[in-house]
């Protein structure tokens, strides 16, 4: 079965500062890639996702997400954070099912 | 448009006792997806159902079970309940089985076992 790996599992950045989250994952397959995020006290909603084509997709909130697969990698960016960008994000693979992994809590100070 | 709804929303219950938990999908969509999300994790895959029928499992006890209905909707089941079980419990949605289909979540059921 798939698995996913966040590295980071708190950041804390100023406003303006430039973010980049790491996500791994291990599938020999063709996978599906995704990033997720869960404001506080709200529901998961998807920032972006990743299926076939351009390995560098836009999301929503000027997020960005980079597919290199000779690394397995597929990792968030944004080059300037927000306050409201306070949140927690999960990448997530979807190979048969979706996996996610264990999350990364962004704090931005204001 | 209705997103994702789950009931209820919090839930108390004692170890030993049987618990059901309820999911209701985003018109039109035919999988849905449960997960269990204990603190300071993700999500972690418990069942997919599509079309009435289990499509996938994670790896959780037997204790664990899951129905979809006619119209959709879906049911999780935990019998015997331990004190590992208290969770939120998360309800996706998909228009199909297959992997290239975007998942919307409900606001999830929290689960407490004392």
């Amino acid at each position: 079965a798939q698995s996913v790996s966040q590295h980071n599992h708190h950041v804390i950045l100023s406003e303006a500062a430039s973010l980049e989250l790491g996500c791994n994952y291990s599938y020999g397959g063709t996978v599906n890639l995704f990033w997720y995020v869960q404001y506080p006290g709200q529901h998961l909603q998807l920032l972006l996702k990743y299926f076939s084509g351009d390995p560098l997709v836009k999301g929503i909130k000027g997020f960005e997400a980079e597919f290199i697969k000779s690394k397995f990698s597929f990792n968030l960016r944004k080059p300037s954070v927000q306050w409201s960008d306070t949140a927690e994000y999960f990448c997530a693979v979807n190979a048969h099912d979706m996996r996610f992994g264990a999350g990364t809590r962004l704090t931005v100070k204001p | 448009d209705a997103g994702v709804t789950q009931s209820p929303t919090h839930l108390i219950k004692t170890r030993g006792q049987q618990v059901t938990l309820r999911c209701s999908p985003i018109s039109g969509h035919k999988s849905v997806s449960w997960y269990q999300q204990v603190l300071g994790q993700g999500p972690q895959f418990i069942f997919q159902y599509y079309e009435k029928e289990e499509r996938g499992r994670g790896n959780f006890p037997d204790r664990f079970s899951a129905r979809q209905f006619p119209n959709y909707s879906s049911e999780l089941n935990v019998n015997a309940l331990l004190l590992g079980d208290s969770a939120l419990y998360l309800c996706a949605s998909s228009l199909a089985q297959n992997m290239n289909t975007e998942a919307f979540f409900g606001q999830g059921t929290r689960l407490t076992v004392v």
